[in-house]
C-alpha cells in the first residue's frame, strides 16, 4: 500500500521568497517519488525525480527534493520565488517493486506568488 | 518529446448520455491511464492498461469503462453519465510495466460537465 500527504493546500509566498512544499509518503517498498506541477488549464508536468542514489535531486526552473527515508519525507524547495511559479504541485509515489508503475497521488497544493 | 492528446477540452453532456474520451500517445509508451481531477481530492485513478486488449481497474472504477484496441490510443467510456462525473479527466502514459521509476506524461485535460 501507499499513500501521500501533502500539508497544506495552499501556500502563499512573496516573490524572491523561499518556497516550501511538503510531502510525506508512506509505502510498503522502497519508493520511487515525484513532484509535478500543473499550470492552469493543463496537464501535469514532471518537475523531477526520486528513484534511486543522490538524495539531493534537482528538478527544472530551479526547483530540488530531498529524500529523507528516515522521515519519510519528499520536500519541495526553491530558493527564490519567481511570478511564474505559481501554480498547482502534487507530490506522487510509486512502488518500487510493485506492478505498473502506478502512481498514487497527494491532493496538491497551490502555490500563490505575491509581487 | 512525448505527445499526450485527448481529443476534447471541453465537453458538455447530458444526464444519461454515453460519452467517448479519446486519448493518444504517440512514444510507443506500453501503459496508460485514466485520473479524474476534482478540487482537494488530487487525481483518482480510474481505469489503466499496460497493454493493448488489457485493462485494470483503478481506485474508482464503478460508472466507466475503457478501451484499448491499438497501442497509442486508450479512450474512456462513461456509460450512462451521471452528474457527480463532472469533472477533469486526464489521460497519462508511462513507458512500460517494469519501468517503475519512469514518470507519467500527461494530456492537457477534458473538462467535462454533466447536465
Amino acid at each position: 500500500a501507499q499513500s501521500v500527504t501533502q500539508l497544506g493546500s495552499h501556500v502563499s509566498v512573496s516573490e524572491g521568497a523561499l518556497v516550501l512544499l511538503r510531502c510525506n509518503y508512506s509505502s510498503s517498498v522502497p519508493p520511487y517519488l515525484f513532484w509535478y506541477v500543473q499550470y492552469p488549464n493543463q496537464g501535469l508536468q514532471l518537475l523531477l525525480k526520486y528513484t534511486t542514489g543522490a538524495t539531493l535531486v534537482k528538478g527544472i526552473n530551479g526547483f530540488e527534493a530531498e529524500f529523507k527515508k528516515s522521515e519519510t519525507s519528499f520536500h519541495l524547495t526553491k530558493p527564490s520565488a519567481h511570478m511564474s511559479d505559481a501554480a498547482e504541485y502534487f507530490c506522487a509515489v510509486t512502488g518500487s517493486w510493485t506492478n505498473a508503475g502506478k502512481s498514487t497521488f497527494g491532493d496538491g497544493t497551490t502555490l500563490t506568488v505575491k509581487p | 518529446d512525448v505527445k499526450v492528446t485527448q481529443s476534447s477540452r471541453y465537453l458538455v453532456k447530458r444526464t444519461g448520455e454515453k460519452v467517448f474520451l479519446e486519448c493518444v500517445q504517440d512514444m510507443d509508451h506500453e501503459n496508460m491511464f485514466w485520473y479524474r481531477q476534482d478540487p482537494g481530492l488530487g487525481l483518482r485513478l480510474i481505469y489503466f492498461s499496460y497493454d493493448v486488449k488489457m485493462k485494470e481497474k483503478g481506485d474508482i472504477p464503478e460508472g466507466y469503462s475503457v478501451s484499448r484496441e491499438k497501442k497509442e490510443r486508450f479512450s474512456l467510456i462513461l456509460e450512462s453519465a451521471s452528474t457527480n462525473q463532472t469533472s477533469m479527466y486526464l489521460c497519462a502514459s508511462s513507458l512500460s510495466r517494469q519501468s517503475n521509476n519512469s514518470p507519467l506524461h500527461f494530456g492537457n485535460g477534458t473538462r467535462l460537465t454533466v447536465t
